[in-house]
This record gives C-alpha cells, sequence and structure tokens, in this order.
C-alpha cells in the first residue's frame, strides 16, 4: 500500500553542521506536507509545511524541499543545535495525515 | 497554559482492566484529534471530532476502543479490556480549523503513555 517512511532511522551531526532528513512518500495525491519534532516525553511540534504546487520553503534555520517526481521531501536544519536534537517526522496530508516512522537527530557538541 | 493538556501522563494497567485518558483542548478549537504512537513508530490515527461529533473513528483498532467528547470541548478515550499491544503513548491534538484543513494545522498534547502488563 501507499505510506510514509523515511531513509534513515537516525542522524547524527557535528555542532554547527547542516543536517539534512529525508523522506520518501509514494502517494502522488498528497497536497500538503509537515515535518514535525518531537522531543522526548513531547508531542510533535509543527516545523515547517509546503504544497504540493511548491518546491522550496524556506524558514528560521530550516527549508523542506519537495521533489515530486521523485516523490521526496527533505528538512534541511542550518548550523545545527543541541536543542535540535530530536525525533522528526514528516506527514503527509491527502484523506488521512500519515506520519513516517521519525528519524532521530542527535547533535554532537 | 495554553496548550493542550493530557493526563495522567502515565499509566500502568493490568491485562483486561479498562482505562480512560483525558484531554483538555486549546480553548475554542473546533476539532480534536487521537493518535496512537507506538514506540519508534510516528504516530497513527485513531479517531476525529468536530466539535461534539465524532466524523472519523476509522483508525479505532478494534471495538475495544471507545472515544467521546459530549460537550465539544474536554475528550475521553477510553480503553476496556486492555490488551499488552495496547501499550504505546496516546497522543491528543487540537485545532481551530475543521475538516480536512483542521489536519494541517494541529497543536498537539505530551501523551499519555499506557504500559500494560
Amino acid at each position: 500500500g501507499e505510506s510514509v517512511g523515511l531513509h534513515l532511522p537516525t542522524l547524527s551531526v557535528q555542532e554547527g553542521d547542516n543536517s539534512i532528513i529525508n523522506c520518501a512518500y509514494s502517494n502522488s495525491a498528497s497536497d500538503y506536507f509537515i515535518w514535525y519534532k518531537q522531543e522526548s516525553g513531547k508531542g510533535p511540534q509543527f516545523i515547517i509545511d509546503i504544497r504540493s504546487n511548491m518546491d522550496k520553503r524556506q524558514g528560521q534555520r530550516v527549508t523542506v524541499l519537495l521533489n515530486k517526481t521523485v516523490k521526496h521531501l527533505s528538512l534541511q536544519i542550518a548550523a545545527t543545535q543541541p536543542g535540535d536534537s530530536a525525533v522528526y517526522f514528516c506527514a503527509e496530508n491527502h484523506n488521512d495525515m500519515r506520519f513516517g516512522a521519525g528519524t532521530r537527530l542527535t547533535v554532537k557538541p | 497554559g495554553a496548550g493542550v493538556s493530557q493526563s495522567p501522563r502515565y499509566k500502568v494497567a493490568k491485562r483486561g482492566q479498562d482505562v480512560a485518558l483525558r484531554c483538555d483542548p486549546i480553548s475554542g478549537h473546533v476539532s480534536l484529534f487521537w493518535y496512537q504512537q507506538a514506540l519508534g513508530q510516528g504516530p497513527e490515527f485513531l479517531t476525529y471530532f468536530q466539535n461534539e461529533a465524532q466524523l472519523d473513528k476509522s483508525g479505532l483498532p478494534s471495538d475495544r476502543f471507545f472515544a467521546e467528547r459530549p460537550e465539544g470541548s474536554v475528550s475521553t478515550l477510553k480503553i476496556q479490556r486492555t490488551q499488552q499491544e495496547d501499550s504505546a503513548v496516546y497522543l491528543c491534538a487540537s485545532s481551530p480549523r475543521q475538516g480536512r484543513l483542521a489536519k494541517n494545522i494541529q497543536y498537539f498534547g505530551a501523551g499519555t503513555r499506557l504500559s500494560v502488563l
């Protein structure tokens, strides 16, 4: 069946480096995508979203890229900080909001 | 606080027990969602309320799961005769929007971690 998934379950980066978290989706009809950050013991927190009619959107230190040709979504975090350590989920909204399994980002000082 | 509040934060139940999990959404939010999050997984949709109406319960895994929001604000997720496979974090989210747009703007609570022994 169609699903949302992530390429890597864990990612470790050095403080100050840029991070790239990837997500593959297979439902070509999805028209809205969200990246969430979930810290330990907390609920998911909205980071940034993108509609399917866009291929790039920038926020504060974060950029989301959408490649509809290969059904790929990525989250780029600039100058990664220790406070960025968390699990990151992509989610797609078609008829239901579906979350991927998540990537755990660890930032080394 | 102005966020979504869930209680209890932790719940330990013996297999076969009934449990009730509470969600206090952000005041005035029309929409309310419940999700189940297994360890190491993303949240999975359980059910959706618009005010007091339960418009979608397609994600409830069995008839042991029941949710209500009688006055369109606080919601309770009840699990009867709990099983070990019910062990998970149960997340509640609310939204000021309704319908399909509500899924795009969700504010999550910290969840209730249920452990069934």
